[in-house]
Parts: structure tokens; sequence; C-alpha cells
């Protein structure tokens, strides 16, 4: 079944504590990209990958890191969380990137104390 | 970044009523694309645009955007309680950026 998994799904943490949301998409797609969903501001772009070894900044990318070293799986690094990274957090992939439609995958939601 | 505007916020509707909300863009983009999210899920995409001015339909789905591409609407026909949740649109570039939602509530 052609999918996007993240783990954990719940994860409630202190602040400063290092922590990752791992990501794996099964299709061989391109593009791979974490978002963060906050109630009233809809779905904002973390980071984002157009290929291997190659990442780009979001809207929101402050306080997040990201690397793609296999094209499957995309994590995402919190070093030193803090409570306003208190969200849900949503995976997604696809084909490539300009034109194509997301795949999302489950989500992953954060509390940061 | 990209700023989406999404109307309305929230609506609430009788079942079998039609249902209507609409996206616009400070920016062109060349390809549109309506989402939805159900409770503790990720969105599902529902219809993808691609060509500015043309009608696409997914069942009782009808999405467009218009021929400035810097707006878009989605219709739904005939609600039904499943049509429930929050309905998203989103432009598709190197970065993707989405609306802030319409939460559409269906009462039977």
């Amino acid at each position: 079944e052609a999918q996007v998994t993240q783990n954990p799904r719940y994860l409630i943490t202190v602040t400063g504590k290092k922590l990752t949301v791992t990501c794996s998409q099964n299709m061989n797609h391109e593009y791979m990209s974490w978002y963060r969903q906050d109630p009233g501001l809809g779905l904002r772009q973390i980071y984002y990958s157009m290929n291997v070894e190659v990442t780009d900044k979001g809207d929101v990318p402050e306080g997040y890191k990201v690397s793609r070293k296999e094209k499957r799986n995309f994590p995402l690094i919190l070093e030193s969380p803090s409570p306003n990274q208190t969200s849900l957090y949503f995976c997604a992939s696809s084909r490539y990137g300009t034109g194509y439609e997301q795949y999302f995958g489950p989500g992953t939601r954060l509390t940061v104390t | 970044g990209q700023q989406l505007n999404q109307s309305p916020q929230s609506m609430f509707i009788q079942e079998g009523e039609d249902v209507s909300m609409n996206c616009t863009s400070s920016s062109i983009f060349n390809t549109w694309l309506w989402y939805k999210q159900d409770p503790g899920e990720g969105p599902v995409l529902l219809i993808a645009l691609y060509k500015a001015g043309e009608l696409t339909s997914n069942g009782r789905l009808t999405a467009q955007f218009g021929i400035t591409r810097k707006d878009s609407f989605l219709n739904i026909s005939a609600s039904i309680p499943s049509d429930v949740g929050i309905y998203f649109c989103a432009l598709s570039g190197n970065q993707f950026y989405f609306g802030t939602g319409t939460s559409l509530t269906v009462i039977p």
C-alpha cells in the first residue's frame, strides 16, 4: 500500500530535550516536506526536500533541522524543543515539487512542556 | 511567504444543501489543489487543478481556478454527513502553501 508513515504519533517531552520525528514514504517520491498545523493558521511548511541531499527552508524553519540522506526518509529534528513548538506535525511527499499533489502522513502530535 | 485567503472560515449547513468556498492568493500559480482533513487525520487530496478556467469534477465536488490564476473555488453539491471536515486550498510550487481552512459542519 502506498503510504507516508510517521513516528511517533504522539509525543510529550520537556523543554530542551532533543527529539526526532521520523518520516518514510514507499512511493519513490522525489519531494518530501514537513508541516506544522496550528489552530487558525492552517498548515505551514517547515522544510522541504526536492531530492536526496537537497533541503530548503519553508515558511517556519526556525528551531528545526532536517536531513535527506535516503530518498524514502526525511526525519525532522528538534535540537532544543520549546513550548511554542507544541503543534501537530505532518510529513508529506509528492512525485516532484511544482505542479504535483502531496500525500500526507497521519500526523504527530507533539507537546513540549 | 505567500498569502492564501480562504473563506468562509466555517459553515453550518443542512444535509442536502450545496456548499461553496473560495480561495484567493497574492501571486499567480499554475496548480491549485483542494484537500479535505478529517479529525485526527492528515489532509487528503480532493481535486487538483492544472488549467485556468477549466471546471474539474470529482463526484459531487466541482472546482476551478480563475483566468487570473489568483483565485479558486470548490463547490460541493447535495451535502451528506460524511462531508464534515476542514477543507483547504493549496498552491503547488517548489514550496507548498495552504489556506487557513474552511470548517464544514453538516446537520442531518
